[in-house]
């Protein structure tokens, strides 16, 4: 059982808007550690993709967005394309674990 | 552009120690943060720990003390050693390194190696 919980799945067709939430609480997002994103194309590692809840590294599509509020967080994608079909992970710090933790991972479908 | 590179077996018995290494080539080891992060088959990811180049070192407590990573700057490599496995430690493990400016380091991990899977049976 993941510290920060995910929807295990999403789907949405191509041009669509689909949103990937990530609750925490008050010793994570709650706290007001920062939320990072990653995308894990099938068989890859992952990949960054969203830092400091609302950052994109150079190269990243602006077709993906970030936002943080209160105990949770969510990475938001538009435009849908068949190539953004992966798992997404957040991630944030915890301090009673005094260290990094991850969602459950959601798996995105693109119909 | 910094590569990580883990090696080691790919297959480990029961009650043995895991030993992994991760190589950093194209940049350098110095004023990072390096990690371990694994991901058992279909399941999501876990962070087991971070050594800073001078050697302080955080783990994530749920791994109950069996986990130590340790770090070689003049190799440009760092290591894990997981003890007493069992097959729950069965996963892809990876190594990651976290973002440092000229001026401070944060909790996001910028570059990941490819992963490496390692079994644990008999």
């Amino acid at each position: 059982q993941s510290v920060l919980t995910q929807p295990p799945s999403v789907s949405g067709a191509p041009g669509q808007r689909v949103t990937i939430s990530c609750t925490g609480s008050s010793s994570n997002i709650g706290a007001g550690y920062d939320v990072h994103w990653y995308q894990q194309l099938p068989g890859t590692a992952p990949k960054l993709l969203i830092y400091t809840n609302t950052n994109r590294p150079s190269g990243v599509p602006d077709r993906f967005s970030g936002s943080k509020s209160g105990t949770s967080a969510s990475l938001a994608i538009t435009g849908l394309q068949a190539e953004d079909e992966a798992d997404y992970y957040c991630q944030s710090y915890d301090s009673s674990l005094s260290g990094s933790v991850f969602g459950g991972g959601t798996k995105l479908t693109v119909l | 552009q910094v590569q990580l590179q883990e090696s080691g077996p790919g297959l480990v018995k029961p009650s043995e120690t895991l030993s992994l290494t991760c190589t950093v080539s194209g940049g350098s080891i110095s004023s990072y943060y390096w990690s371990w992060i694994r991901q058992p088959p279909g399941k999501g990811l876990e962070w087991l720990g971070y050594i800073y180049y001078g050697g302080s070192a955080n783990y994530n407590p749920s791994l109950n003390s069996r986990v130590t990573i340790s770090v070689d700057t003049s190799k440009h490599q760092f290591s894990l050693k997981l003890s007493s496995v069992t097959a729950a430690d069965t996963a892809v493990y990876y190594c990651a390194r976290r973002y440092c400016s000229s001026t401070n380091c944060y909790m996001w991990f910028d570059s990941w190696g490819q992963g490496t899977l390692v079994t644990v049976s008999s």
